[in-house]
């Protein structure tokens, strides 16, 4: 069974860094890629940032283009997502998703990430 | 990387076909035969319904059904039922590890 965990999310003040992670089981972590997508309190479904599965290649949208890095580690089956100079716009509750060819078959339930002061 | 355009929100009573569109540029939906749909309850991680245009995952009923026109995709919802009642959003592959979403559309079952 494939299982997504995302970890890390909490409060943190304007101009403040936070590392999300991201365990998966149940498929072999690097022949996927994976992606993250956030989803401000009650709007709607944002992509974020997305990696290729030997993690060589990776693109942001443009609104953390910058700020955000995404990687992962395939001998821990761990995504992440460095994120830098938060500001109270990337309050949002960020997913961690498997990329099956180009659309996201399995999500996990999200972590809340809180940018205030 | 403008979001896709969807209906805010669309209704129909049990029973009925409801259709959501989601209109994209020539950057995404219309140059992209990857445009998916993901449904999402209350509280709930999204939900993939459709990918690929119109192929749905195992597990999804055969009353969501999915077409594109264009640079405008289509959602079909056919014998509307109680718990379909959620928010749908599309997607667009639009290379090199990009995507865009739709604003979202809330569907009401009355």
């Amino acid at each position: 069974e494939v299982e997504v965990l995302e970890s890390g999310g909490g409060w943190v003040q304007p101009g403040g860094s936070l590392r999300l992670s991201c365990v998966s089981s149940g498929f072999t972590f690097s022949f996927f890629a994976m992606t993250w997508v956030r989803q401000a309190p009650g709007k709607g479904l944002e992509w974020v940032s997305g990696i290729s599965g030997v993690g060589d290649t990776t693109d942001y949208a443009d609104s953390v283009k910058g700020r955000f890095t995404i990687s992962r580690d395939n001998s821990k089956n761990t995504l992440y997502l460095q994120m830098n100079s938060l500001g109270v716009e990337d309050t949002a509750v960020y997913y961690c998703a498997k990329v099956r060819a180009m659309d996201f078959d399995y999500w996990g339930q999200g972590t809340l990430v809180t940018v205030s002061s | 990387q403008s979001a896709l355009t969807q209906p805010r929100s669309v209704s129909g009573s049990p029973g009925q076909s409801v259709t959501i569109s989601c209109t994209g540029t020539s950057s995404d939906v219309d140059n992209s035969n990857y445009d998916s749909w993901y449904q999402q309850h209350p509280g709930k991680a999204p939900k993939l319904m459709i990918y690929d245009v119109n192929k749905r995952p195992s597990g999804v009923p055969d009353r969501f059904s999915g077409s594109k026109s264009g640079n405008t995709a289509s959602l079909t919802i056919s014998g509307l039922q109680a718990e379909d009642e959620a928010d749908y959003y599309c997607c667009s592959y639009a290379g090199s590890y990009t995507w865009v979403f739709g604003g979202g559309t809330k569907l009401t079952v009355l």
